[in-house]
């Protein structure tokens, strides 16, 4: 069965402090991963896409990485913001378009001033 | 642009009523799909279109309705209320092709009793 595993479940850290989040799936075959951020009360946003061949991808101060060899990603947000607390979902396509998509439950990001 | 404008909000009902979630976008974009979202477990698809005319089941569509008369809309109908459809739904969009980006409604908050 396809899974998408996130870990820690929530993370609390001092505002201007980085983090990484991490994602392991065991999705296959495999299109693509994505990183959504979904503040409380509000739809997910993407922040990236990342193919197979891209094992980097940025968006401001959120880095992504991806090991398709491991299946493994991380999110890396730097110099965190207050408005960075929210839940950061892990996404896994098998194949192209959005049909067959497994979710991860999250990671619930508080930053504190 | 609105975006993916859903309502209502909120919405409470008793076991057996139907009703119908709205989900409007100005995108004009071709593909839209609709989601639960379910403490401690990731967002699941109901049902989804590929244009107007067009609709196919997701991953847990029992006791759900869709249609696409429109490329604006995609109305959620509810038939039969039941408790285990307590969840916050989304719907989602996207201009469909090479673009996979997946674009959120705000959501709608169901409860049913």
């Amino acid at each position: 069965k396809n899974q998408v595993e996130q870990s820690p479940q929530s993370l609390i850290i001092l505002e201007g402090k980085n983090c990484t989040l991490q994602c392991n799936y065991t999705v296959s075959p495999f299109s693509n991963l994505r990183w959504y951020k979904q503040d409380t009360g509000r739809g997910p946003v993407s922040l990236t896409i990342m193919t197979f061949s891209e094992n980097t991808k940025s968006n401001g101060r959120y880095t992504a990485t991806l090991d398709a060899d491991t299946k493994q990603s991380s999110l890396h947000i730097t110099a965190s913001q207050l408005s960075d607390s929210a839940s950061y979902i892990c996404v896994v396509s098998p194949v192209f378009g959005n049909e067959k998509l497994t979710f991860g439950t999250g990671t619930r990001l508080t930053i504190i001033p | 642009n609105a975006g993916v404008t859903q309502t209502p909000k909120f919405q409470v009902l008793k076991t057996g009523q139907s009703m119908t979630l709205q989900c409007a976008q100005d995108m004009n974009h071709e593909y839209m799909s609709w989601y639960r979202q379910d403490p401690g477990m990731g967002l699941r698809l109901i049902h989804y279109s590929v244009g107007a005319g067009i609709t196919d089941q997701g991953e847990v569509p029992n006791g759900y309705n869709v249609s696409r008369s429109t490329t604006e809309d995609f109305p959620l109908r509810l038939l039969s209320a039941a408790p285990s459809q307590t969840s916050v739904y989304f719907c989602a969009s996207t201009p469909g092709g090479t673009n996979e980006k997946l674009f959120f409604g705000s959501g709608t908050q169901l409860s049913v009793l």
